[in-house]
């Protein structure tokens, strides 16, 4: 099973600042990696697709990056929406797994 | 546009097997190459990927609930359906379900988990 370790666990940031959330695959996953975003009482959104392709209609302050092991999401400048928890999911490999998600919350 | 909707019992009792459907629309499930799958939150923690079915046949499912998961499809009703026996309080999640993922060649957003159902929250009590 590929595990996938994100830090940190949790990010204090106002908006406007940018945020740098990171995601370590136990094994080599090439880009078979993506982003969510998950709010509460809603269903996960897919941000960002095999490591760096944004999805439909994400805006442009997001950004993801990185191949084999390590990947990053970057978002550029915080918005009150983005305030959320984060999680990493690769599919290079059954069984499908998830990181154990970062929570991005208001300082 | 493509819609996922789940349904089931929302409160089970310990030993009980837990049975849950997700109706989509908008597009066939038996077309696309898509597998569609399960997805669970338990209380306070992450996502936690259960088991994948395509095309009405193939399955794949989570190693730690292999004895205990069974999905399943029918085509005719364009849903697909989630089996889980023997719960115990740790089974106690919002469940989900996905279309995704598929495994086109390419870069393309088509081939991950979207779009998702808005989830059920699913309660093992005594």
């Amino acid at each position: 099973e590929i595990v996938l370790t994100q830090s940190p666990a949790t990010l204090s940031l106002s908006p406007g600042q940018r945020a740098i959330l990171s995601c370590r695959a136990s094994q080599r996953i090439s880009t078979y990696l993506a982003w969510y975003q998950h709010k509460p009482g809603q269903a996960p959104r897919l941000l960002i697709y095999d490591a760096s392709h944004r999805a439909t209609g994400i805006p442009a302050r997001f950004g993801g990056r990185g191949s084999g092991t390590d990947f990053t999401l970057i978002i550029g400048s915080l918005e009150p929406e983005d305030f959320a928890v984060y999680y990493c999911q690769q599919r290079r490999d059954w069984p499908i797994t998830f990181g154990q998600g970062t929570r991005l919350e208001i300082k | 546009q493509v819609q996922l909707q789940e349904s089931g019992p929302g409160l089970l009792k310990p030993s009980q097997t837990l049975s849950l459907t997700c109706t989509v629309s908008g597009g066939p499930i038996n077309s696309g190459g898509y597998y569609w799958s399960w997805i669970r939150q338990q209380p306070g923690r992450g996502l936690e990927w259960l088991g994948s079915i395509y095309n009405g046949g193939s399955t794949y499912y989570h190693p730690s609930l292999r004895s205990r998961i069974t999905i399943s499809a029918d085509t005719s009703r364009n849903h697909f359906s989630l089996s889980l026996t023997s719960v115990t309080a740790a089974d106690t999640a919002v469940y989900s379900c996905a279309r995704g993922p598929r495994f086109e060649s390419g870069f393309s957003e088509y081939n991950w988990f979207d779009p998702w159902g808005q989830g059920v929250l699913v309660t093992v009590s005594s």
